[in-house]
């Protein structure tokens, strides 16, 4: 079974720029999340998909990021424009969304090292 | 929202000693699950135990929800054992809140 697929590995911008990240969750994972991790620290959480709709985003920095995941499947992050303190690594990851009570596993991807000068 | 404290930040170890990483949270969770980290930075799931306990080879974990904390043992620890360690908790379904870590080196 193929694992969570993130492109790209590294990415270096000038602030002010545009920058992209893709996801690929597991196959059949229908909840699909996104995560911030500033070195040193542990991850935190930016959004939420359930299939295409959104679950929560309370902690996305809605002024300059967005994502979508249209047919429910992949997704796409979006920093515009970036800031210094951007920089992180975005660590996708996917679970299958089982009914309330049952463990529902997070997998996660490689992540996306980002580098803002 | 709920705070997670993880301790040691950080612990070296001699290959073959064993140790014992703590999770504190500040209030009732219905997910805990424990994390490695490993130094090419992939998220790999160890355990999910929001009570009781579990072993699986050279780790086990505990968790006593009544007094809000969680143990992670490892025991004759390996070199492939170094990385950072994160505790993550949720009260709620899926959103997961994550520790600070513990950064675990083993020397060989």
């Amino acid at each position: 079974e193929a694992g969570v697929a993130q492109s790209p590995r590294y990415k270096i911008i000038e602030k002010r720029q545009s920058v992209a990240f893709w996801c690929n969750p597991i196959s059949g994972h229908a909840t699909l999340y996104w995560y911030q991790q500033i070195l040193g620290q542990g991850p935190k959480l930016l959004i939420q998909f359930q299939n295409n709709g959104v679950v929560d985003d309370s902690q996305l920095p809605k002024d300059r990021f967005s994502a979508e995941r249209l047919k429910g499947v992949d997704s796409t992050l979006k920093i515009q424009p970036a800031k210094l303190e951007d920089s992180a690594v975005y660590l996708c990851a996917s679970s299958l969304a089982v009914p309330s009570g049952i463990p529902d596993t997070q997998y996660f991807g490689p992540g996306t090292r980002l580098t803002v000068l | 929202g709920i705070q997670v404290e993880q301790s040691p930040p950080d612990l070296i170890l001699q290959e073959g000693a064993n140790s014992t990483l703590r999770c504190n949270f500040s209030d009732s969770v219905n997910n805990l699950q424990w994390f490695h980290q490993n130094p090419w930075g992939q998220l790999i799931n160890l355990f999910y135990i929001p009570s009781g306990t579990k072993q699986n080879g050279r780790l086990s974990a505990t968790t006593v929800a009544t007094e809000r904390y969680s143990l992670l043992y490892i025991s004759s620890s390996q070199t492939t054992d170094s990385g950072v360690y994160f505790c993550a908790v949720s009260d709620s379904a899926r959103q997961l809140t994550f520790g600070s870590g513990t950064q675990l080196t083993v020397l060989p």
